[in-house]
């Protein structure tokens, strides 16, 4: 089993639909947690962490459930602009840190 | 916010030479660089951990004599691709942990072996 799990995808949906993603991961010591969006052939940038309590940043909201071990992210009203694949990422604290990504989930925005 | 530098974002070259890629931390001492592969249509894999003053440590199945990484300083890692083969092609992308502002990553380096 990964050590992290993600939706597979890919998602189709129309412009100004809600999405959701989650992401699953395996050994209870991760310890932080974020969303990171990765657009075509470019670098992974940081969409938002996620923490317990839940956050939210505009129209994406983050949601960590440490009893059931998953994180899910919420896209409302969805633009075009939101198409990317978007990569759930664990780290680790332990001697050292260990950071793992989610194999990403593909989301296409069509008009 | 933290930033990342990260040369070549392009390199070509060819079969049995080596490729060095930089990365540097702008404007923060980063003491963990991490070195990451993605092949297409694949998510990112952690390659090797680079602590300054020490060796990289390497995961399982990175062979270390082919991917040598230097950190001799706070703010700068280099991953050297030796003897590069055509299976070596890939996007290679670093990142680095600052206290503030956590995990941020290089722009990338797409590697082409012909």
């Amino acid at each position: 089993r990964k050590e992290v799990e993600q939706d597979p995808g890919p998602f189709n949906v129309p412009e100004g639909a809600t999405v959701a993603f989650n992401c699953t991961y395996s050994n209870s010591a991760s310890q932080s947690f974020f969303w990171y969006r990765q657009d075509c052939r470019k670098e992974p940038k940081l969409l938002m962490s996620v923490y317990s309590s839940g956050n939210e940043d505009g129209r994406f909201t983050a949601q960590l459930n440490r009893a059931s071990q998953y994180i899910s992210l919420l896209i409302r009203d969805s633009k075009l602009s939101d198409s990317a694949t978007y990569l759930c990422v664990v780290i680790q604290y332990s001697s050292a840190s260990k950071i793992i990504f989610g194999s990403g989930t593909r989301l296409s925005i069509r008009p | 916010g933290a930033v990342v530098s990260q040369h070549p974002s392009r390199v070509i070259c060819k079969s049995g030479t080596s490729v060095k890629i930089e990365c540097r931390s702008l404007d923060f001492q980063a003491t963990t660089m991490f070195w990451y592969r993605q092949f297409p249509k694949q998510s990112l894999m952690l390659m090797a951990t680079s602590n300054e003053g020490s060796k990289a440590t390497y995961e399982q199945g990175v062979e270390k004599d082919k991917f040598l990484i230097n950190h001799a300083s706070l703010t700068l890692s280099t991953l050297t691709v030796t003897s590069a083969h055509p299976e070596d092609s890939s996007f290679y992308i670093c990142s680095a942990q600052d206290k503030d502002y956590g995990y941020t990553f290089g722009s990338g380096t797409r590697l082409t072996v012909v």
